[in-house]
């Protein structure tokens, strides 16, 4: 079965600087899919961005990009120029392509992002 | 809808009640599912539905739990005999379609608490 680790529980940030988010995952597929989720204290988890496998090209939407290491199964998200709005929780989360969506998304714990202003 | 709603927001109970939670999702996603999320457990997912069918119920974490989705739309999970460890956020989420790469979007959750 696989699993993802959030190996930060709490992380904290001085607004406008940048912080990266680490995500490693265990998985013996050789494709699938990474993603990064935003929970706010609304409770709504909103997608931050997204990485398919077989793609060598590190996703990038915005102030939020990864670095995905295939190889050593390494998801890091960072978030350039932060700003007060990006405090929540962020969750890692994979999803095989095999299994026709049957399996839903395998979460990590999440990580506590706090914005210093 | 321009959103998945869910509802109730929150729902206190006591134990051994049976509770419907209620998900409605984006209009035209065929897809549906369901998670739970917990401070023990993080979050789980549970049940998956491609139209009206779930071809995998394994996820369920007993069988006090099932689940239904009619006419392709509005989704309900059902809890029978609630216990205090069903006290969790339970959240909906819809795709356009079933496949790894689909966005899922989320509802707000409903939180359920059993006294």
């Amino acid at each position: 079965a696989q699993t993802v680790t959030q190996s930060q529980p709490e992380m904290s940030v001085q607004e406008a600087e940048t912080v990266t988010l680490s995500c490693t995952y265990d998985t013996s597929e050789s494709d699938y899919y990474l993603f990064w989720y935003k929970q706010p204290p609304s409770r709504q988890m909103i997608l931050v961005i997204r990485q398919e496998a077989y793609k060598q090209q590190n996703a990038t939407e915005n102030r939020f990009s990864v670095n995905f290491q295939k190889a050593a199964k390494s998801f890091s998200l960072k978030i350039s120029d932060s700003q007060l709005g990006d405090a929540a929780m962020y969750f890692c989360a994979y999803r095989r392509t095999s299994g026709g969506g049957a399996d839903g998304l395998t979460f990590g714990k999440g990580t506590h992002l706090i914005i210093q202003p | 809808g321009a959103g998945v709603s869910q509802s109730p927001s929150n729902k206190v109970t006591e134990k051994g009640k049976d509770v419907e939670l209620r998900c409605d999702p984006i209009s035209g996603h065929t897809a549906l599912y369901w998670y739970r999320q917990s401070l023990g457990q993080g979050l789980e997912f549970l049940i998956y539905f491609q139209g009206n069918s779930a071809p995998d119920k394994s996820g369920l974490p007993s069988d006090r739990f099932s689940a239904e989705r009619t006419g392709g739309s509005v989704s309900t999970l059902t809890i029978q005999r609630t216990q205090q460890e069903d006290s969790a956020v339970y959240l909906c989420a819809s795709s356009l379609a079933q496949g790894g790469i689909e966005t899922q979007y989320f509802g707000p959750g409903t939180r359920l608490l059993v006294l």
